[in-house]
C-alpha cells in the first residue's frame, strides 16, 4: 500500500510570513495527525483528526495554527504568522480507525524560518 | 512535561550482540506502547508495539518487555546488524488518543 503523502519536503521563510503543509494518508486510515518535531527531540501531537472531526488539539497554538481536513481524507496546516521557534520538522501520520492501532508516518516537511 | 523518556541518548553495540534500549514513562493511564525506527530525513517507521495487558511481545529479532509496577519498557534486538543503526523512539498513549513520545536514542551498531 502506498505511505503517508506529505509536500513539500522542505520549506523556508521569513518570520511573520505564513506557509501550509498538505497531507495524503494511507487509503482507508479514518485517523489522522500533525506532529512537530524540534531538532533533538520526540514529535510532539499537535492535532488528531477522526475522519473530518477533531479528536485532540490540546497541543496546537491556535493563535498562529490552523489545521483542517474537511473532506476526511487529505489535510493541510498552516502557520500564520511563522516564528523563529517554528523550525521543525513536520509529520503527518494516519492510522486505521480503533484504538490500539499504530500511526504511521509520512516523511515530513522541514521547515526553516528565518 | 515529559511524560516519555529516553535516558540514553546514544549506545553503540557490536555486530551480532544485542542491543537493549530503555524508557520509562510517568503516566500510568498510558495502556499501549509502541517503538518506532528513525532513518535521517524520513520518517519514523513502526516497529513493535504491547498492549498494557501484556508484558512481553516478540517479532523476528525485536522484543518488546513491558514492567507496569515499573512503569518501564525496553527493546531487545539480537542479533544486532549494521542495519538498525538508527534513532529508536519509545511511545505511549492512553485510550488510542494523546500519543507522547520520548526524546529518542541513536543506536550505532558496529561491523
Amino acid at each position: 500500500e502506498a505511505g503517508v503523502a506529505q509536500s513539500p519536503r522542505y520549506k523556508i521563510i521569513e518570520k511573520r510570513q505564513s506557509v501550509a503543509f498538505w497531507c495524503n494518508p494511507i487509503s482507508g486510515h479514518a485517523t489522522l495527525y500533525w506532529y512537530q518535531q524540534i531538532l533533538g527531540q520526540g514529535p510532539k501531537l499537535l492535532i488528531q483528526f477522526q475522519n473530518n472531526g477533531v479528536v485532540d488539539d490540546s497541543q496546537l497554538p491556535k493563535d498562529r495554527f490552523s489545521a483542517e481536513r474537511l473532506k476526511g481524507v487529505d489535510s493541510t496546516l498552516k502557520i500564520q504568522p511563522a516564528k523563529l521557534e517554528d523550525s521543525a520538522v513536520y509529520l503527518c501520520a494516519s492510522s486505521r480507525q480503533g484504538v490500539n492501532q499504530p500511526q504511521h508516518f509520512g516523511d515530513g516537511t522541514r521547515l526553516s524560518i528565518l | 512535561d515529559q511524560q516519555v523518556k529516553q535516558n540514553s541518548p546514544s549506545l553503540s553495540v557490536q555486530e551480532g550482540r544485542i542491543s537493549i534500549l530503555n524508557c520509562d514513562y510517568t503516566n500510568s493511564m498510558f495502556d499501549y506502547f509502541l517503538w518506532y525506527k528513525k532513518y535521517p530525513a524520513e520518517g519514523p517507521t513502526f516497529l513493535i508495539s504491547i498492549s498494557s495487558i501484556k508484558d512481553k511481545n516478540e517479532d523476528g529479532r525485536f522484543t518488546v518487555f513491558l514492567n507496569k509496577s515499573a512503569k518501564h519498557l525496553s527493546l531487545h534486538i539480537v542479533p544486532s546488524q549494521p542495519g538498525d543503526s538508527a534513532v529508536y523512539f519509545c511511545a505511549a498513549s492512553a485510550w488510542g488518543n494523546d500519543m507522547r513520545f520520548g526524546a529518542g536514542t541513536r543506536l550505532t551498531v558496529k561491523p
